[in-house]
């Protein structure tokens, strides 16, 4: 049972338009969610956070909004940038108590920047 | 400040041979996770590792097992290898709850395992 969907494996935006990544979960207890960036042949790398406690977050052109009672994260890129093409994944944590457990990841979708 | 460092970064395996493959974590982090993906199923978290000892534990076979060491670096080991383990095994280290709800983990380049 996938707990985190990203139900777009790809997704094609101009250059210059908002990209709009999204992202469901099912597990309530999700306390901590991320959006990681992957290029071929890299690690993913951190792009962006948010706590449960939030509803948005911004940093330079990556704002990440969540939405607790419908279960579902999107992320915003604005502009898009021909760099931004990449693999988006979005991934959340569930906090045990005694200690944080690893992340569970979406699939992934592959923003595409069309120039 | 370096990044994560991953060894070796391809490897080519035999079934039913063993593996074993290394992960420096950032200077300061002393949580190190590891992560299995694959075409089908993603990402998909094997387990974490902090001040030496296993925190958590992902939902595989007990052929997955690993370590850490004293100054944090890890080390993740297959054995018994199958074809299906054929992979790019990441892994990441964090500061681990040190900063509250604070967990972003930094990846290293991964290990590509083939198994033939």
């Amino acid at each position: 049972d996938q707990q985190v969907k990203q139900n777009s494996p790809s997704l094609s935006v101009q250059e210059g338009r908002i990209s709009i990544l999204n992202c469901d979960y099912t597990n309530s207890m999700f306390d901590y969610f991320l959006w990681y960036k992957k290029y071929p042949a890299e690690g993913p790398t951190f792009l962006i956070s948010i706590s449960s406690i939030k509803d948005k977050n911004e940093d330079g052109r990556f704002t990440v909004f969540l939405n607790k009672s419908a279960k579902h994260l999107s992320l915003h890129i604005v502009p898009s940038q021909p760099g931004d093409s990449a693999v988006y994944f979005c991934a959340a944590r569930l906090y045990s108590g005694g200690g944080a457990d690893g992340l569970t990841f979406g699939k992934g979708t592959h923003l595409i920047i069309q120039p | 400040k370096a990044g994560v460092t991953q060894t070796p970064r391809y490897l080519i395996k035999t079934r039913g041979q063993q593996v074993t493959l290394s992960c420096s974590p950032i200077s300061g982090h002393r949580s190190v996770s590891w992560y299995q993906q694959t075409p089908g199923q993603g990402l998909q978290f094997l387990f974490e590792y902090f001040s030496e000892t296993q925190r958590n534990k992902g939902n595989f076979p007990g052929r997955f097992s690993g370590r850490q060491f004293s100054n944090s670096r890890s080390e993740m080991n297959v054995s018994t290898l199958e074809l299906g383990d054929s992979a790019l095994y990441l892994c990441a280290s964090s500061l681990r709850g040190l900063a509250g709800y604070e967990y972003e983990q930094y990846f290293g380049p991964g290990t590509r395992l083939t198994v033939t």
